[in-house]
């Protein structure tokens, strides 16, 4: 079975610098995808980046990007220039990519990050 | 299109009372997910539907849980004697066609079980 796991249950950054939030996995599948959800207190899941594990290239998206190390099962989310609607809880997450599964994803037990003005 | 709704937002209920939940995907998106999350988790698996079929269902979906969707379009859950342990907050996602297939959730219906 796969498993997700964010081992920094908070983390705070100072508005306009930059943070790294971790997140390892575990899989047997060469091929999955990878996700960073951001769920702000109105609770509303926000899709962030999206890696897919054949492509090298490492995703960005605006200020946010990632770090994928296959080999080590590591996938970082990188914020620059903190914003102050950057504060919520991300959740990184993993779906297999085999056809005839329900692809759903696989959560870890996320990051909730505090922007200080 | 506003996106996946979910209704109630939240429902409050003493221990042994059936509750049902709403949820409306977006529209065309042909794969519905329910998951639940329980505060200061992330969101769990529960059921997946591929149009009106239910293809997957969690071992964490007791038989007091079921869950529809009629014609393929909106969704409902239903749990059945509801106990303590079934507070939770009860998301719903969708999913369109292609192949990326990423899941944009619901807001949410946040269920007190009393």
């Amino acid at each position: 079975a796969q498993t997700v796991t964010q081992s920094q249950p908070e983390m705070s950054v100072q508005e306009a610098e930059t943070v790294t939030l971790s997140c390892t996995y575990d899989t047997s599948e060469s091929d999955y995808y990878l996700f960073w959800y951001k769920q702000p207190p109105s609770r509303q899941m926000i899709l962030v980046i999206r890696q897919e594990a054949y492509k090298q290239q490492n995703a960005t998206e605006n200020r946010f990007s990632v770090n994928f190390q296959k080999a080590a099962k590591s996938f970082s989310l990188k914020i620059s220039d903190s914003q102050l609607g950057d504060a919520a809880m991300y959740f990184c997450a993993y779906r297999r990519i085999s056809s005839g599964s329900a692809r759903q994803l696989t959560f870890g037990s996320g990051t909730q990050l505090t922007v200080l003005p | 299109d506003t996106g996946v709704s979910q209704n109630p937002r939240h429902k409050i209920t003493k221990r042994g009372q059936n509750v049902t939940f709403r949820c409306d995907p977006i529209s065309e998106h042909n794969r519905l997910y329910w998951y639940r999350q329980t505060l200061g988790q992330g969101p769990e698996f529960l059921t997946y539907f591929q149009n009106e079929a239910q293809l997957e269902k969690s071992r964490l979906l007791s038989d007091r849980f079921s869950a529809e969707r009629p014609k393929g379009s909106f969704s409902t859950l239903e749990i059945q004697r509801t106990e303590q342990g079934d507070s939770a907050m009860y998301l719903c996602a969708s999913t369109e066609r292609l192949s990326t297939d990423t899941q944009y959730f619901g807001p949410g219906t946040r269920l007190t079980v009393l």
